[in-house]
């Protein structure tokens, strides 16, 4: 069973912190990871994908990428009450990326 | 938002009856999926197409059917609705995200089974 797993959460951070949402994946054959940011009541919505080792920085988030360790990260700088959403993290199947793999989600509270 | 709609947003209905849930693409992708989603368990894929009249099922398919007779829809059958099948559906279709492609869902139907 091929599985993404999440930081469970909940994740409290003030405002202006840096949030560090992190994620696992145990299918080795996963190239492309994808996070997701999703408001109470809404749809996912597709924030950041990598899918090379290393970092990708877009404005705030940074999204870290290690296949040798399985691992996912998303950071958040100088996070704001609207970043308060669950993160879902997903990988690709076997390099596949017709599907993915969900994590359960971590949910962040940014407090004012 | 992907050019995706969801029919109806939102159904109260009962146990044993049957549903079905509508999910609309304007921009010709050929996979679409369906995915449910309850507290603790994250989304779960139901089933998914990649192509009219081609489907396969995902990790959560018992209950549920699916049709695609055109490109742009989607459809998911309860056949007898059961207070299990009580959660929030999403539909998505795989779409451009740079190299590669990923998902991108629709605003979802919650739907309850009294």
């Amino acid at each position: 069973q091929k599985e993404v797993e999440q930081n469970s959460g909940p994740l409290s951070v003030p405002e202006g912190a840096i949030a560090s949402l992190n994620c696992t994946y145990s299918d080795r054959g996963s190239q492309s990871f994808f996070w997701y940011r999703q408001y109470s009541g809404k749809s996912p919505e597709l924030i950041m994908s990598i899918y090379s080792n290393g970092d990708k920085e877009d404005g705030r988030f940074t999204a870290q990428l290690n296949k040798a360790s399985q691992y996912v990260s998303l950071l958040i700088r100088d996070s704001q009450p609207s970043d308060s959403a669950t993160y879902l993290c997903a990988g690709d199947s076997g390099g596949s990326n017709y599907k993915l793999t969900f994590g359960k989600g971590t949910l962040l509270t940014v407090n004012p | 938002d992907a050019g995706i709609t969801q029919s109806p947003r939102h159904k109260v209905t009962e146990t044993g009856t049957p549903v079905t849930l509508r999910c609309h693409q304007t921009e010709n992708h050929r996979y679409m999926y369906w995915y449910r989603q309850d507290p603790g368990h994250g989304l779960r894929l139901i089933h998914y197409s990649y192509g009219v009249k081609d489907t396969d099922k995902g990790e959560v398919s018992d209950g549920y059917s699916v049709s695609r007779s055109k490109t742009e829809d989607f459809l998911l059958t309860l056949e007898s609705a059961t207070s299990s099948q009580t959660s929030v559906y999403f539909c998505a279709i795989l779409g451009s995200s740079g190299p590669t492609d990923t998902q991108y869902f629709g605003p979802g139907t919650r739907l309850t089974v009294l």
